[in-house]
């Protein structure tokens, strides 16, 4: 298994400010996803990044995926509180022999507070 | 679209109890996986179907069986459950895109072993 470090692993911050969650691995991904998890709910994908470099926005937050395909960060500029939640950040390996299994880090949980 | 549905929602159930929790999805996509999420150890996995009538052991299968009768459905059964299986139980199935795959999830299962 290919492992997905994520930080940080919690993070409270006020309305507004801006935050920057990074997820990393010693390995070489084809292509990586984040997730957002509301609490009773299952994780819904936000992003997909598949090019070394690639930068991708939505809305308020902005997805890179580094050069060598082996990390990628997620940054939040002015948080609201809608943005409270889990995110995951998945690592795609390509084909193994659980198919096309996704490798998660453990997450972050994020909390803005009005 | 539903997406992926899962049965029950929650359940409580005493140890040694045979259960099987539900899932269906309509998106008619080949590969379907079984999670456990647990706090502090993130998303585990437990049995993936590539296709229907294949499946295969993840990272805990211990305890668990899986059975992969048709493209839409994909059973998880404890066949005597131990309070260690108290966990949040998510039914995911992958999309394969033209750039990458990405995973869809259910809402989850909550269940708690006494």
């Amino acid at each position: 298994t290919q492992l997905l470090e994520q930080s940080p692993q919690f993070l409270s911050i006020q309305e507004g400010e801006n935050l920057t969650v990074y997820c990393n691995s010693s390995s070489v991904f084809s292509s990586l996803q984040w997730y957002r998890q509301e609490p009773g709910e299952g994780p819904v994908l936000l992003v997909t990044v598949v090019t070394g470099g690639e930068v991708k926005k939505l809305k308020r937050l902005t997805f890179q995926f580094g050069d060598a395909r082996k990390d990628s960060s997620l940054h939040i500029t002015a948080a609201q509180p809608g943005d409270t939640g889990l995110y995951l950040c998945a690592g795609a390996p390509g084909w193994s022999n659980s198919g096309y299994a996704l490798n998660f880090g453990k997450g972050t949980s994020l909390l803005v507070t009005p | 679209i539903a997406g992926i549905t899962q049965a029950p929602t929650s359940q409580i159930l005493a140890a040694g109890r045979r259960m099987t929790l539900r899932c269906t999805q309509d998106m008619r996509h080949n590969a379907m996986y079984w999670y456990r999420q647990d706090l502090g150890l993130g998303l585990r996995l437990i049995h993936y179907s590539n296709t229907a009538g294949t499946t295969g052991k993840g990272e805990v299968p211990d305890g668990y069986s899986v059975s992969r009768a048709n493209t839409d459905d994909f059973p998880l059964t404890l066949a005597s459950a131990v309070p260690s299986q108290t966990s949040v139980y998510f039914c995911a199935s992958i999309e394969k895109t033209e750039r990458s795959y990405e995973q869809y999830f259910g809402p989850g299962t909550r269940l708690t072993v006494t």
